[in-house]
């Protein structure tokens, strides 16, 4: 399968501080990317989605201005969590795909693990 | 969105097959299955989709009913790496503007020595 990265893997921060995470399509280009938070024990949520030189779609209830997604070409995609507060600190997940139409598959970063203090 | 029911649970014995059930009662002409895996603390890993017939890969098998209205993954030989929780999605076509996929509880594997 594909290969997706994300950078950093983990990160500390304190309160107030802004926060980038990027993700990369190592070995394809993709359409569309897709970012994902995820708290302890429970299942994924999906956050937005975005196309290379477009603005991104959030879902209902992620506020866009705290979550600021850059995707400036068809390999990267950054997620900048802006003043970040202890609530914050999740596992961050961003999925990269080559959208057809049709059953195209997602592919997902390792994650990157966010604490805010 | 088609929603997917999967036990919280199941375990199995290292070698052995595996089942993994998926319901999806509310399923639509177009929606595909999906079936993606994640290990601890780690992004989720594609397993295996498809539409109607049965689908075999290297890493499983996916069993369709007629109907479509569950589904079964199939783990032919369970090794410790295979445990895992396993989610079991439903998506339409990816070339329309409500394509996502969106996430259950899904079924964690326990699978024992």
């Amino acid at each position: 399968g594909a290969v997706v990265s994300q950078h950093p893997s983990w990160v500390i921060c304190k309160s107030g501080t802004s926060v980038k995470i990027e993700c990369r399509s190592l070995d394809f280009q993709a359409t569309t990317m897709f970012w994902y938070r995820q708290f302890p024990k429970q299942s994924l949520m999906l956050m937005a989605t975005s196309n290379e030189g477009s603005k991104a779609t959030y879902e209902q209830g992620v506020e866009k201005d705290k979550f600021l997604i850059n995707h400036a070409s068809l390999t990267l995609s950054t997620l900048t969590v802006t003043s970040a507060h202890p609530e914050d600190s999740s596992f961050y997940i961003c999925s990269a795909a080559k959208l057809r139409g049709g059953s195209d598959t997602q592919y997902f970063g390792p994650g990157t693990r966010l604490t805010v203090l | 969105d088609a929603k997917t029911t999967q036990p919280n649970s199941m375990e199995s014995n290292e070698e052995e097959p595996v089942h993994l059930p998926c319901n999806h009662s509310t399923i639509s002409g177009t929606d595909y299955i999906h079936w993606y895996r994640q290990l601890p603390s780690q992004g989720p890993e594609y397993v295996i989709h498809g539409l109607t017939s049965n689908v075999n890969n290297r890493m499983a098998s996916l069993a369709i009913a007629e109907d479509r209205k569950s589904s079964t993954l199939i783990l032919h030989r369970a090794t410790l790496r295979d445990a895992a929780v396993y989610y079991c999605i439903l998506s339409p076509s990816s070339g329309g503007s409500n394509y996502k996929l969106t996430f259950g509880k899904g079924t964690l594997l326990t699978v024992n020595p």
